[in-house]
């Protein structure tokens, strides 16, 4: 079945510091491609769609400039957490489609200390 | 997307069948039901899906009432590694461009 990789699976970072984590569909192309993000206990909530080759389209009460989106290519994309925050710390999971089922990348946790 | 209600937890004893339920009474005709379950500290993996007709695949049987109001996922024979929450989620076929919405799920711990 088709594959989400997910990259780091595990990082932790000082406050301040930005961190770029990265989605790549091994053997499928992804126009579109899905940010989330989970706390402890709780579900999954949307931050953002990546369309590749365009901007990226961010839910309410996502920042743009501190969540950076690139999909530069049908395989690849990024989220780069700008000046983290303890705050930001979390479990950040991609996801594509392909056809009609969705494929989750292994999830990032992020720790920022 | 059509919203979903699923119990918050439920148990099962290991090697029995666990039947995890899903409302959608608001379900429209061209909406397919999606299951997805999530591993503690992993990504959603896909399990299922289906528009009318009952489903199987070899992790697990989909099974829809007549006016798709309500369906059950079934797993034949729960294991301890099918611990998981289970996301019952409805969304249109040609929503290919948009995002998947997880609800609550279903928490579903099998016991010895």
């Amino acid at each position: 079945g088709a594959v989400v990789s997910q990259h780091p699976s595990r990082v932790i970072c000082k406050s301040g510091t930005s961190v770029k984590i990265e989605c790549r569909s091994l053997d499928f192309q992804a126009t579109t491609m899905f940010w989330y993000r989970q706390f402890p206990k709780q579900s999954l909530m949307l931050m953002a769609t990546s369309n590749e080759g365009s901007k990226a389209t961010y839910e309410q009460g996502v920042e743009k400039d501190k969540f950076l989106i690139n999909h530069a290519s049908l395989t690849l994309s990024t989220l780069t957490v700008t000046s983290a925050h303890p705050e930001d710390s979390s479990f950040y999971i991609c996801s594509a489609r392909n056809g009609l089922e969705a494929f989750f990348g292994q999830g990032t946790r992020l720790t920022v200390v | 997307d059509a919203k979903t209600t699923q119990p918050t937890s439920m148990d099962c004893a290991e090697g029995r069948a666990a039947n995890l339920p899903c409302n959608h009474s608001t379900i429209s005709g061209n909406e397919y039901v999606y299951w997805y379950r999530q591993i503690h500290s992993q990504g959603p993996q896909y399990i299922i899906h289906g528009l009318k007709n009952n489903e199987t695949n070899e992790m697990a049987s989909l099974i829809i009432t007549e006016d798709r109001k309500s369906s059950t996922l079934i797993l034949p024979h729960a294991t301890l590694r099918d611990t998981a929450v289970y996301y019952c989620i409805v969304r249109a076929y040609n929503n290919a461009g948009n995002m998947l919405t997880f609800g609550g799920g279903t928490r579903l711990m099998v016991k010895p």
